[in-house]
């Protein structure tokens, strides 16, 4: 089934906690990105990757990486969270963002808390 | 850059009523346009998209859109709601090229059905 995963679906951290929410996607998707969902601001781009090894920030890409090693994969890192990243976090990939109209799909989302 | 307005919040209805989401959107060229839903706990779902050619798109589930460049809109509408569509849906919209693509989401629309 095609789909994309991410991992955790839920977790709770401390602030300076450093973390990882996984996405992987099995249909050899060239596009991948990050979204971050909060209450009356919808979604909002944190990171996107055109391919493996090409990555480039979004609207909100303060106090996360990310990286592309290999074309399904694409881990959303914060090094040091902070209270104002608790958030719903989207994973999403498109068979290709180049400048295509490409249908997103979406991960299950990771609903984070950083206390 | 783009932007992309949803004026309204929150809207409710009564199943079997007709329904329309309003969509803004805000960009130099013709943008490529989108409406995605999310239902509880959900990730999102493409709902349809406009590139080119026919102003009026149709969608999965009953939906169609409007596009209508003079008034930078691209309404969503559905003739006769049912309970099931009870959600909150997204409009979108995807610019440039290259490693300049970008997808813009709106805040969203929460959609109540009475029944």
């Amino acid at each position: 089934e095609a789909q994309v995963t991410q991992n955790p679906r839920y977790l709770i951290t401390v602030t300076g906690k450093k973390l990882t929410v996984t996405c992987s996607q099995n249909m050899n998707h060239e596009y991948m990105s990050w979204y971050r969902q909060d209450p009356g601001l919808g979604l909002r781009q944190i990171y996107y990757s055109m391919n493996v090894e090409a990555t480039d920030k979004g609207d909100v890409p303060e106090g996360y990486k990310v990286s592309r090693k290999e074309k399904r994969n694409f881990p959303l890192i914060l090094e040091s969270p902070s209270p104002n990243q608790t958030s719903l976090y989207f994973c999403a990939s498109s068979l290709s963002g180049v400048g295509v109209s490409e249908k997103l799909f979406f991960g299950s989302g990771t609903q984070l808390s950083v206390l | 850059a783009q932007s992309v307005t949803q004026p309204d919040i929150h809207i409710t209805v009564s199943e079997g009523a007709s329904l329309e989401l309003r969509c803004n959107y805000s960009y130099g060229a013709t943008p490529y346009l989108f409406w995605y839903v999310q239902s509880p706990g959900q990730g999102l779902q493409l709902l349809l998209k406009y590139f080119s050619g026919d102003t009026l798109v149709q969608g999965i589930k009953g939906f169609e859109a409007e596009f209508k460049r003079s008034q930078s809109s691209f309404n969503l509408r559905k003739p006769s709601v049912h309970w099931s569509d009870a959600a909150e849906y997204f409009c979108a919209v995807g610019a440039g090229g290259g490693s300049n693509y970008k997808l813009t989401f709106g805040k969203g629309t929460l959609l109540t059905v009475n029944p």
